[in-house]
């Protein structure tokens, strides 16, 4: 079954202590994206990879780092965490950064700081 | 630059009432695609439909339905005869197909639609 998964699914934290949100696609796809949703903002796009070794910025990177050593898995690192990352976080992921391909979503990954 | 705007932040319909959610877009790409998900309560986001910009049929999927028109860039979406299981969030969002570089969906702020029994 195509699928992206994240984990962890819920987590409260606080401030300051590092921690990882894992993303992992089984559908061999290049194009990858972290995004953050806020109430009234809507989604907005973090960071995004192109293939392995290949990320950059999105809209909203600050605070966050990425990496992509495998084609499989692209994790989110928050190194020091504050309230204003409390937010809902989804992975994506897709054939190529053609969005005529079919885009696929985590299940989101709820993030409290406090 | 892209940006899509839902202008209505929240409806309330009563069950069985039909209902619109208005999605107007900014492009500059003659080629792009547009979607609508939807967010129920416990988080996920629901893959509705895609649509490129070559393709200004509406199309109709059950209760659901959906009218593009380029000539006014929107892209709205129909519930008919609404139930409650359809209260939940609903995002439309735009990307442009290629381009040098990221390609980011683009969303707009949601409209969060509520069905009363």
């Amino acid at each position: 079954e195509a699928q992206v998964t994240q984990n962890p699914r819920y987590l409260i934290t606080v401030t300051g202590k590092k921690l990882t949100v894992t993303c992992s696609q089984n559908m061999n796809h290049e194009y990858m994206s972290w995004y953050r949703q806020d109430p009234g903002l809507g989604l907005r796009q973090i960071y995004y990879s192109m293939n392995v070794e290949v990320t950059d910025k999105g809209d909203v990177p600050e605070g966050y780092k990425v990496s992509r050593k495998e084609k499989r898995n692209f994790p989110l690192i928050l190194e020091s965490p504050s309230p204003n990352q409390t937010s809902l976080y989804f992975c994506a992921s897709s054939l190529s950064r053609d969005w005529g391909n079919t885009i696929y979503f985590g299940e989101g990954s709820w993030l409290t700081v406090v | 630059a892209q940006k899509v705007t839902q202008a209505q932040t929240e409806i309330s319909v009563v069950e069985k009432e039909d209902v619109t959610l208005d999605c107007v877009y900014e492009t500059r790409d003659t080629t792009y695609y547009l979607f609508w998900y939807k967010q129920p309560p416990s988080g996920e986001l629901v893959f509705l439909i895609r649509r490129n910009s070559f393709d200004e049929q509406n199309e109709i999927s059950g209760r659901y339905s959906w009218n593009f028109q380029k000539s006014t860039s929107s892209f709205n979406f129909t519930i008919t005869a609404s139930q409650v299981v359809d209260s939940a969030v609903y995002f439309c969002a735009l990307s442009e197909a290629l381009n040098s570089g990221n390609t980011p969906l683009v969303f707009g702020k949601g409209t969060r639609l509520s069905v009363i029994a």
